[in-house]
C-alpha cells in the first residue's frame, strides 16, 4: 500500500531556532500534501494544504511566515517551524492521498514530535 | 456547535463487550464519512469508511444516518488490542484534488482483561 515516510520522528529544539520536517510518499505520487498538527488530548488540526509546484493554503489562525511549507515535487513536502518557541511544541502529520477523487485514501506520515525548550 | 463531535469517553471495557461510539457532524452538505484509530503517540490510520447503507468489517460496524446527521462505529467481541483512540473523520467540502479532512476529538477506548 501507499507509504509516507516522515522525518525526523522527534525532535527537541532550542526557543528560536528553526526545524524543518520532511514528508515523503515513497510509492506513489502525492499532488496533494495535508499537514496537521495534534496538542495532547485535543483533535488533528489542519493547518496547511500544499499541491505541487504552488504555494500551500493556510488554514485561518495558521501564520504562513511560520510555518514555510514547500511542495517542489509529487514526493516532497516540507513543513518548517521559523523561530520555533515553546507554544509550538505539538506532534505535526503530513497526508497525503495517492488516488485523486477518491475520499478516504488518506495516508499519513508517522508523525514528528516537537518540543520546543 | 462544533463540526465534528464525539462522545468524551473514555471508555473502559472488559474483554468481549461489545461498545458503541457516537459521532455528529454539524455541516449537512458534508460529504464522506471515515473512523480512524490512533494509537498512542502514533499517526492516525483509517479503520473504516463509512457509508448510508451501512458497512461491516469484521468486528466492526459502521452506521451513516444523514437525516440526523450522526455516524456510529460498533464493536463486537472486543479484543485488548482495540485499545486505542477512535477518531471520527469527515470530509467537509472541498474540490478536485483538495478533500479536507475535519478530525472529532476522538473517543478513547481501553479494553481491559
Amino acid at each position: 500500500g501507499a507509504v509516507v515516510s516522515q522525518h525526523p520522528s522527534r525532535v527537541i529544539c532550542k526557543s528560536g531556532t528553526s526545524v524543518k520536517i520532511e514528508c515523503r510518499s515513497l510509492d506513489f505520487q502525492a499532488t496533494t500534501m495535508f499537514w496537521y498538527r495534534q496538542f495532547p488530548k485535543q483533535s488533528l488540526m489542519l493547518m496547511a494544504t500544499s499541491n505541487e509546484g504552488s504555494k500551500a493554503t493556510y488554514e485561518q489562525g495558521v501564520e504562513k511566515d511560520k510555518f514555510l511549507i514547500n511542495h517542489a515535487s509529487l514526493t516532497l513536502s516540507t513543513l518548517t517551524v521559523t523561530s520555533a518557541h515553546p507554544e509550538d511544541s505539538s506532534f505535526y502529520i503530513c497526508s497525503a492521498s495517492d488516488r485523486l477523487g477518491v475520499f478516504g485514501g488518506y495516508t499519513f506520515g508517522s508523525g514528528t514530535r516537537l518540543t520546543v525548550v | 456547535r462544533k463540526e465534528v463531535e464525539q462522545d468524551p469517553g473514555p471508555f473502559n471495557v472488559p474483554e468481549g463487550a461489545t461498545v458503541a461510539f457516537n459521532c455528529t457532524y454539524s455541516n449537512s452538505a458534508s460529504q464522506s464519512f471515515f473512523w480512524y484509530r490512533q494509537d498512542c503517540r502514533k499517526e492516525p490510520k483509517l479503520l473504516m469508511s463509512v457509508y448510508s447503507s451501512g458497512n461491516e468489517d469484521g468486528r466492526f460496524t459502521a452506521q451513516l444516518n444523514r437525516a440526523s446527521q450522526y455516524i456510529s462505529l460498533l464493536i463486537r467481541d472486543s479484543k485488548l488490542s482495540d485499545s486505542a483512540t477512535y477518531l471520527c473523520v469527515v470530509i467537509l467540502g472541498g474540490g478536485g484534488s483538495n478533500y479536507k479532512l475535519t478530525f472529532g476529538k476522538g473517543t478513547l477506548l481501553t479494553v481491559n482483561p
